[in-house]
């Protein structure tokens, strides 16, 4: 069965960058594609990005292109780089796995996910 | 637009039905996933394309979709289903895709 789990520092000062890893077991992660998605405490799910098995990225336009995400298959791990953070990037942090079938209406879902970690921006 | 509305929160008696809705004008194109959220735990997958439950989701759990509104309906609730579902839909800006969740809505099983 696949796992997911995160890891990270669990705080970041204003206007450095944060820089997560997603540790996945029980499958290759040159089988799927990837994402993140955050949660503001007490607030409702942000979709971040996804990155595919070769690599190739898309993310939420409205993070204004401060997203980077890599795969790092010797470790079956992928990662995210968020730069310039304020406050309002405090939020808890998941990966998951991503599935998109190729028909009408391009069914998609992201499922399994990690547990998610705690990030908070403070000086 | 790229917003994906939800009511805040509905309620419903043990073993009633419920109908969790979804607005957005994305949903007229692609199909919506739906996430059940319990207090301190991730969100977990519980219906996607064409009313699809993955392995382990009761059948209880049901979707349908019409023009800009999508539902979930939840069919005789139990208690364990009291939780927040989020739904998600892809939308897309010329070539460039990307996903949109629900702004969130909280059931409560009385």
């Amino acid at each position: 069965q696949m796992q997911l789990q995160e890891s990270g520092p669990g705080r970041v000062k204003p206007s450095e960058t944060l820089s997560l890893r997603c540790t996945v077991s029980g499958d290759s992660i040159r089988t799927y594609s990837w994402s993140w998605i955050r949660q503001p405490p007490g607030k409702g799910l942000e979709w971040i990005g996804n990155i595919d098995y070769n690599g190739n990225t898309n993310d939420n336009p409205s993070l204004k292109s401060r997203v980077t995400m890599s795969l790092d298959t010797s470790k079956n791990q992928f990662s995210l780089n968020l730069n310039s953070v304020t406050a309002a990037d405090t939020a808890i942090y998941y990966c998951a796995r991503f599935q998109s079938l190729q028909q009408l209406g391009r069914p998609n879902w992201f499922g399994p996910w990690g547990q998610g970690t705690l990030v908070t921006v403070s000086s | 637009s790229s917003e994906l509305t939800q009511d805040p929160a509905v309620s419903v008696a043990l073993g009633q039905t419920v109908r969790i809705t979804c607005q957005g004008d994305s949903l007229r194109s692609y199909f919506p996933s739906w996430y059940q959220q319990k207090p301190g735990q991730a969100p977990i997958v519980v219906l996607y394309g064409k009313n699809k439950r993955p392995s382990g989701i009761p059948d209880r759990f049901s979707g349908s979709r019409s023009g800009n509104t999508a539902s979930l309906t939840i069919t005789g609730a139990q208690a364990e289903d009291e939780a927040d579902y989020y739904c998600n839909c892809r939308d897309s800006i010329g070539n460039h895709p990307f996903y949109v969740f629900g702004t969130g809505t909280k059931v409560t099983v009385l």
